[in-house]
């Protein structure tokens, strides 16, 4: 099954510019998602098909993805960006599943 | 506006039963798959699977295959998750989303607010 490795922890100072890894065995060719939960909340779709970002989500956030690596970049940060995050993709190989990465907790500082 | 509305807390028994609900609404409940994600306490998101409404297809990650049942009620445009026999380890928050976007690049755009199970003797 496919796999993907996020590190558990980044920390960042306010105004800052944050970078979350996600990796994954030539990620470059699927489709990378993600997500944002703050605690106690469900989760919220952030980022889609690698760099879109939906309705009501600040330009602050971004993505990209190249090579084994996708990258959440989440620019001028602030305290209130400080959450869980996801990445995901659709594990079309022999399991055909829909498989999250391990999450960030994202401090700031 | 979509939404989806899921049932309350649930407190249960190892062994017991258990079915619990998510409505949707603000879109065509039949023309989208619903899927179910576990959040074990103080871990991450797994996916468990998911159904089609429209025609009852259901697919479910090996590891929760034979462990629930994932059903719909088109009528009520209502997703279930269900257990026969459920186990402490099964104490968790779930939720359930809706899935966009064709298979290889799905996501899920709309979540409901979870479901907390506890399972305790």
């Amino acid at each position: 099954s496919y796999e993907l490795t996020q590190p558990p922890s980044v920390s960042v100072a306010p105004g800052k510019t944050a970078s979350i890894s996600c990796g994954g065995n030539n990620i470059e060719t699927k489709s990378v998602h993600w997500y944002q939960q703050k605690p106690g909340q469900a989760p919220v779709l952030l980022i889609y098909y690698d760099r879109d970002r939906p309705s009501g989500v600040p330009e602050r956030f971004s993505g990209s993805n190249s090579g084994n690596t996708a990258t959440l970049t989440i620019s001028r940060v602030e305290a209130g960006d400080e959450a869980d995050y996801y990445c995901q993709v659709w594990d079309s190989g022999s399991d055909h599943d829909l498989v999250f990465g391990g999450g960030t907790k994202l401090t700031v500082l | 506006e979509v939404q989806l509305v899921q049932s309350g807390v649930e407190v249960k028994k190892p062994g017991e039963s258990l079915k619990i609900s998510c409505k949707g609404s603000g879109y065509s409940f039949n023309s989208y798959w619903i899927g179910w994600v576990r959040q074990m306490p103080g871990k991450g998101l797994e996916w468990m699977g998911m159904i089609y409404p429209g025609d009852s297809d259901t697919k479910y990650r090996a590891s929760f295959q034979g462990r629930v049942t994932i059903s719909a009620d088109t009528s009520i445009s209502t997703a279930y998750l269900q257990w026969s026999s459920l186990k402490a380890s099964d104490t968790a928050m779930y939720y359930c989303a809706r899935h966009i976007g064709a298979e290889v690049g799905t996501r899920l755009d709309h979540w409901g607010p979870g479901t907390l199970v506890t399972v305790s003797s």
